[in-house]
């Protein structure tokens, strides 16, 4: 059971618009930074998102991302099929150390 | 651009000692401004972070996984090794190699995230 929660799957279409959610607490999403990773099947993670909002050069404005509070978000639009891949969230956690989300599956239907 | 490749036995015996190596291209763990970690994925499951070491010797582990982790660096060989001991099955999983970077942030505030991954080696725990 991870300390960052995401809903196991979301599904949109082609060029819709999809949103990822990651809740935390006081101890790790609201008083450090997040990051997001995308992992396509068979791959190894890839940054996404850090500093809460900021892309890595080569991620397209397609992604963006929010932290409010004790939670952030991923959004993806403009769907594309390439787009399917498992997300994850990460922070720091004053106990824990470095965490994870459990991962959200994206299909794009 | 770095690169990050790990390396070691796709099999361990239970009871027995994991030993897994990542070498570094494309940036030197001498040069510092980097944690170098050690992330695993079971199958078909999340991310679990190990731990990680600075080149001045400063390491932090997983609180699950402290007792049985050493993280290691080999400057000469540019190269980051991970040891965990007394696996069991549940010890298999991919294991990543990951370069992480900070900012200066508040007081209080950590601010990392991981910019380079390996492309991860699989470690089955049987006999």
């Amino acid at each position: 059971q991870s300390v960052l929660t995401q809903p196991p799957s979301v599904s949109a279409a082609p060029g819709q618009k999809v949103t990822i959610s990651c809740s935390g607490s006081s101890s790790n999403i609201e008083n450090n930074y997040v990051s997001w990773y995308q992992q396509l099947p068979g791959s190894a993670p890839k940054l996404l998102i850090y500093d809460n909002d900021e892309r890595p050069s080569g991620i397209p404005d397609r992604f963006s991302a929010s932290k409010s509070g004790t939670s952030a978000t991923l959004d993806i639009t403009g769907l594309q099929t390439g787009d399917e891949a498992d997300y994850y969230c990460g922070t720091w956690d004053n106990r824990l150390r470095t965490v994870f989300g459990g991962g959200t599956k994206l299909t794009v239907l | 651009q770095v690169q990050l490749q790990e390396s070691g036995p796709g099999l361990v015996k239970p009871s027995e000692a994991l030993s897994l190596t990542c070498s570094v291209a494309g940036d030197s763990i001498n040069r510092g401004g980097s944690f170098w970690n050690w992330i695993r994925q079971h199958p078909g499951r999340g991310l679990e972070w190990i731990g990680n070491i600075y080149i001045d010797g400063r390491s932090d582990y997983n609180p699950s996984l402290k007792s049985r982790v050493i993280i290691s660096l080999d400057t000469s060989q540019n190269q980051v090794s991970l040891r965990l001991s007394s696996v069991t099955a549940a010890d298999t999983a991919v294991y990543y190699c990951a370069r992480e970077k900070s900012r200066r942030a508040e007081a209080g505030t950590v601010r990392r995230w991981f910019d380079s991954w390996g492309q991860g080696t699989l470690v089955t725990v049987s006999s």
